[in-house]
């Protein structure tokens, strides 16, 4: 099984500012004849479902605000938030698609600092 | 607009079954790709399995912790999805969410609650 994991755990920023969520995965979730990453991103607001926000790694899914952006390549990946706001609070999760059992990172949470 | 709306969650001993049920709508579901992904209480996302479509063979996959106890199926005469849950453990304590997708996970409900106690 990919083992996926992020860092850090938990994460408070200011509104306005930044947030940078990391996830590796314990191998290359590359699929080399498409050239594509076949890793996602969710956001989970309390008492909600997870909403997919990016997948291909950096692809925003339709409605998503441009202030989320995914990157990355091979094992390592990263969800930025250009500027933090209020509603951004919620817990984050990477998954990777590439094999089978899709997989979870272990969420990281966000705060208001 | 995509529905998904989860039903049949309850409290129930372990060595117990269960079956879930998962109605759609606003898609054409017997086209859809359809997986159960579950969420321990306080605790992250775990994909239980997925059913392709009936033109791809219906074929079901199972993550290792449940194969054997759990079954996938799907109704596309009445765009439902299913999921019977035996030999329940306490460790299948979770909230369990019916999502369109085999690989990731575009519409998620609103999710069920199962509670494996004595």
């Amino acid at each position: 099984d990919i083992v996926m994991t992020q860092s850090p755990d938990s994460l408070a920023v200011s509104l306005g500012e930044r947030a940078t969520i990391n996830c590796k995965s314990s191998q290359s979730v590359l699929y080399s004849s498409n050239n594509k990453h076949y890793l996602a991103w969710y956001q989970q607001k309390p008492g909600q479902p997870p909403k997919l926000l990016i997948y291909w790694a950096s692809t925003r899914q339709s409605g998503v605000p441009d202030r989320f952006s995914g990157s990355g390549s091979g094992t390592d990946f990263t969800l930025t938030i250009s500027s933090l706001q209020a509603e951004d609070v919620a817990v984050y999760y990477c998954q990777q698609y590439y094999s089978s059992p899709r997989t979870f990172g272990q969420g990281t949470k966000l705060e208001i600092k | 607009e995509v529905q998904l709306v989860e039903s049949g969650g309850d409290l129930v001993k372990p060595g117990g079954s269960l079956r879930l049920s998962c109605a759609a709508s606003g898609f054409t579901f017997s086209n859809a790709y359809m997986s159960w992904v579950r969420q321990a209480p306080g605790k992250g996302l775990e994909w239980v399995g997925r059913i392709k479509s009936k033109t791809d063979g219906e074929t079901t996959e199972y993550t290792a912790p449940v194969k054997g106890r759990f079954t996938i199926s799907r109704d596309d005469s009445k765009n439902t999805l299913n999921l019977q849950m035996n030999s329940l453990k306490i460790e299948d304590t979770a909230v369990y969410y019916c999502t369109t997708g085999g690989k990731l996970f575009d519409h998620w409900g609103q999710g069920t609650l199962v509670t494996v106690s004595s």
